[in-house]
């Protein structure tokens, strides 16, 4: 089974700046999925970025992007140019592929805890 | 395009009650989820289906029942509930070839069990 932590139940940054999120995850699982979501007040769930396990680029939007780091099992998100709507409930997320091991996925999430973000004007 | 629609919004239940959380999708997506957030925590997956007349169980099942009679609805049945069941419920659906793309998702059931 697959786990995913993230050690930062809360964080804050002033408007402009750039902050980072982690998270890291274990798996015995070679080709992987992983996610960011955001959770605003609102309580609607946002797909912000994704990146392909065997993709060793990281996956940029915006003023989004990852380090994957395979090796260690680390998927960090950071935030540049923080907005005040960057204000959210963050939430790492791992599914493995299609074809893995133990047979197919079906597409299933496995969350982290989330971490509170907050934007200080 | 309404996406994914979940009724009610909120809820407050008795404890040994039962209700079902409706959620239904225009987007002919075959994969739909349903997932339970406790306060402070990650989702967790409660049930799931890959087609109409198949579900499977996820993480967290017990206490819920689901069914899949057509493409757009996955109601979520919860027989004689309990505190422990206070949360908040998303639907969500994807098409199963582009699944790795991530989920729609829908804005969430609070439910309280009193």
């Amino acid at each position: 089974a697959q786990t995913v932590t993230q050690s930062q139940p809360e964080m804050s940054v002033q408007e402009a700046e750039t902050v980072t999120l982690s998270c890291t995850y274990d798996t015995s699982e070679n080709n992987y999925y992983l996610f960011w979501y955001k959770q605003p007040p609102s309580r609607q769930m946002i797909l912000v970025i994704r990146q392909e396990a065997y993709k060793q680029q990281n996956a940029t939007e915006n003023r989004f992007s990852v380090n994957f780091q395979k090796a260690a099992k680390s998927f960090s998100l950071k935030i540049s140019d923080s907005q005040l709507g960057d204000t959210a409930m963050y939430f790492c997320a791992f599914m493995k592929h299609a074809g893995g091991a133990g047979g197919t996925s079906y597409g299933k999430l496995t969350f982290g805890q989330g971490t509170i973000l907050t934007v200080h004007p | 395009n309404a996406g994914v629609t979940q009724t009610p919004k909120f809820r407050i239940l008795k404890i040994g009650q039962s209700m079902t959380l409706q959620c239904t999708q225009d987007m002919n997506h075959n994969y739909m989820y349903w997932y339970r957030q406790d306060p402070g925590m990650g989702l967790k997956l409660i049930y799931y289906s890959v087609g109409a007349g198949i579900t499977d169980k996820g993480e967290v099942p017990n206490g819920y029942n689901v069914s899949r009679s057509t493409t757009e609805d996955f109601p979520l049945r919860l027989e004689l509930a309990a505190p422990s069941q206070t949360s908040v419920y998303f639907c969500a659906s994807s098409y199963g070839g582009r699944v790795n793309y991530g989920y729609t998702f829908g804005s969430g059931t609070r439910l309280t069990v009193v």
